[in-house]
């Protein structure tokens, strides 16, 4: 089946610093979404995107939706503990009920 | 607060065995999805419904069946559970239209076919 592909797979990091992740696709999407999943839970919807080269923010979370529509990216500033999860791009096409996810991004960090 | 409620978030199954994974949303929602989840791979789609009695395919339908009676309930079915199907298993639902059209998940069954 389609997938997204996202990178990086996995990030280690201090607390306190920037991340950044990405996901790439050789589809055009209408709509672009980040999730994040908590250890143990299901996934839980941050941010949402409708518009080429829109750029969104959710407190200390940034994403943006490539002007291309077949990437978009999630920036994180100032990382804190609570910010381990794995994190999902999902994207939907025109028409389409289902949405495409990525492989996800687990992110850990250091104190 | 609006929900998607998976009946058990842990189970321990036997290699042979029928399972039935439980979902049910409060949200009125038209679509529901069964995905697994595995180290590595992502969210894979196994089925979806669109409406009441309506199911199709995903990407990894084998071994897997699934019932829609109602429309707030969607069940997923192990036919015959293997080894290779412990996973986590998640479910969400959408709106048909609208709703900015994400998906709202819920918590998770963890099984463990032994």
């Amino acid at each position: 089946g389609q997938q997204l592909n996202q990178s990086p797979q996995s990030m280690f990091i201090q607390e306190g610093e920037d991340v950044s992740m990405n996901c790439t696709s050789s589809s055009i999407f209408n709509t672009w979404l980040w999730y994040k999943q908590d250890p143990g839970e299901g996934p839980v919807l941050l941010i949402a995107l409708y518009k080429a080269g829109e750029l969104t923010s959710n407190g200390r979370l940034t994403a943006q939706f490539g002007i291309t529509r077949k990437d978009s990216f999630l920036n994180i500033s100032a990382s804190i503990p609570s910010d381990v999860g794995i994190y999902f791009c999902a994207g939907q096409i025109q028409g389409a009920q289902k949405l495409v996810f990525g492989q996800g991004t687990r992110l850990t960090i250091n104190p | 607060d609006v929900k998607v409620t998976q009946s058990s978030r842990y189970l321990v199954k036997r290699t042979g065995e029928k399972v039935f994974l439980e979902c049910v949303q409060d949200m009125d929602h038209e679509n529901m999805f069964w995905y697994r989840q595995d180290p590595g791979l992502g969210l894979r789609l196994i089925y979806f419904s669109y409406d009441v009695k309506m199911k199709e395919k995903g990407d990894i339908p084998e071994g897997y069946s699934v019932s829609r009676e109602k429309k707030e309930r969607f069940s997923l079915i192990l036919e015959s559970a293997s080894t290779n199907q412990t996973s986590m298993y998640l479910c969400a639902s959408r709106p048909r239209t609208g709703g900015g059209y994400g998906y709202t998940f819920g918590s998770g069954t963890r099984l463990t076919v032994v």
